[in-house]
């Protein structure tokens, strides 16, 4: 089946520091991968995504490219700031697996900027 | 455009007690969902409907159940309250009809406690 791996939290940072939170995925077709950004108190809203192989999404000044050779959508940011801490969640939908509407999700990791 | 509602906010439920979790989105989409947000869990899905008339089971069905009699509703039906499903309930829906990997609009959240 799908799964989706991501990096453990928490992640604590200072305002202005890189950014990285590593995604591994597994999957029996070719899937679309994203990230999904929850603020504190609502729902989860789709940061950015990738649909094939070498796709790079990018939003928000946050990136991540798709990597087949390593199953791998790494998000990062170059500067991070106090307004992006947030929980981040990495999903995968799997076009070839009948299942291109349900997305699987990692665990979530829990990020947090201080000033 | 409201986008997805879900209603309530909170709820504390006694064990036993039935409850109707509220799902309501206004963008005419085909594909809605049910999922359990647990913590450093991710979020697991409970059910999904493809369009009205259709429901069908995702990963973590047991203890609930769902009905779309319209495009627009997608209620969550807990029948006899467990503290195995205190969590935060999470609507989502997408447009559906093409197999384009879409992103899925979320609802706010229900934190519902059993005890």
């Amino acid at each position: 089946g799908n799964s989706v791996t991501q990096m453990e939290g928490p992640v604590t940072l200072s305002e202005e520091a890189f950014l990285t939170i590593n995604c591994t995925y597994t999957a029996t077709g070719y899937p679309s991968l994203f990230w999904y950004v929850q603020y504190p108190g609502e729902g989860l809203q789709l940061l950015l995504k990738a649909t094939k192989a070498d796709d790079k999404g990018s939003n928000k000044g946050f990136e991540a490219t798709y990597r087949k050779e390593t199953t791998s959508f790494h998000l990062e940011k170059g500067s991070v700031q106090v307004s992006d801490s947030a929980v981040y969640f990495c999903a995968l939908s799997d076009l070839q697996g009948g299942s291109n509407y349900k997305l699987t999700f990692g665990k979530g990791t829990l990020l947090t900027v201080n000033p | 455009n409201a986008g997805v509602t879900q209603t309530p906010k909170f709820r504390i439920l006694k064990i036993g007690q039935s409850m109707t979790l509220q799902c309501t989105q206004d963008m005419n989409h085909n594909y809605m969902y049910w999922y359990r947000q647990d913590p450093g869990m991710g979020l697991k899905l409970i059910y999904y409907s493809v369009g009205a008339g259709i429901t069908d089971k995702g990963e973590v069905p047991n203890g609930y159940n769902v009905s779309r009699s319209t495009t627009e509703d997608f209620p969550l039906r807990l029948e006899l309250a467990a503290p195995s499903q205190t969590s935060v309930y999470f609507c989502a829906s997408i447009p559906g009809g093409t197999p384009i990997p879409y992103e899925q609009y979320f609802g706010p959240g229900t934190r519902l406690t059993v005890t």
